[in-house]
């Protein structure tokens, strides 16, 4: 079945270390993006990446850093640099539908840093 | 900068009844999209529908219907006879392109929790 991965579902950390959190798609898709969520609020754009071995900043990249070395993989590390890193990520694909790039969203990770 | 906007935070509804999401939305691009997405306790989000700003035709999909008025830059949502399977957080989104690629990146609501009462 094609579709987009994310692990773990929840992850916990002590504040001051950096983990990454892991995103496979095998939709064949072009584009992959990272969303942050918090409690009562819409999703927020960390990073995307249109090509390999390209990413750009979105909204709220600062504390985060990804890389795109395969199609298929784009994980995304919460840095120590991160000031409130506790929040639900979602990776996100996408591909061009009539004109529009419709965005595929996987699970999920839960991430508690205490 | 783009904006959507849910007015509504959260919304109980008591089973068959019907239902309306809002959302209103700012741009100044000519050509933009819509969407709106459900996301249930799982917490994974599920494409709903999709809109073209050229297109203000209202769409219906089983109990589900969408009504699109660029006039009021609105895009609101109605579930007809609401069934607990419903109960959701549901987010309305427009889309903005960021490249020459055309990747676009979607720009979120804040999300209505919608809870149906059996």
């Amino acid at each position: 079945d094609g579709g987009i991965t994310q692990s773990p579902k929840y992850l916990f950390r002590k504040e001051g270390q950096n983990v990454t959190l892991s995103c496979e798609q095998n939709l064949n898709h072009d584009a992959m993006y990272w969303y942050r969520q918090d409690p009562g609020q819409g999703l927020r754009l960390i990073y995307y990446s249109q090509i390999v071995n390209d990413f750009q900043k979105g909204d709220i990249a600062e504390g985060y850093s990804v890389s795109r070395e395969k199609k298929e993989s784009f994980p995304l590390t919460v840095t120590s640099a991160q000031k409130n890193p506790t929040a639900f990520y979602l990776c996100a694909s996408s591909i061009e539908d009539r004109g529009a790039y419709e965005q595929y969203f996987g699970p999920g990770t839960r991430l508690t840093v205490t | 900068a783009q904006k959507v906007t849910q007015a509504q935070t959260e919304i109980s509804v008591v089973e068959k009844e019907d239902v309306t999401l809002d959302c209103v939305y700012e741009t100044r691009d000519t050509t933009y999209y819509l969407f709106w997405y459900k996301q249930p306790p799982s917490g994974e989000l599920v494409f709903l529908i999709r809109r073209n700003s050229f297109d203000e035709q209202n769409e219906i999909s089983g109990r589900y219907s969408w009504n699109f008025q660029k006039s009021t830059s609105s895009f609101n949502f109605t579930i007809t006879a609401s069934q607990v399977v419903d109960s959701a957080v549901y987010f309305c989104a427009l889309s903005e392109a960021i490249s020459n690629f055309g990747n676009e990146k979607l720009t979120f609501g804040t999300g209505t929790r919608l809870t149906i009462i059996p």
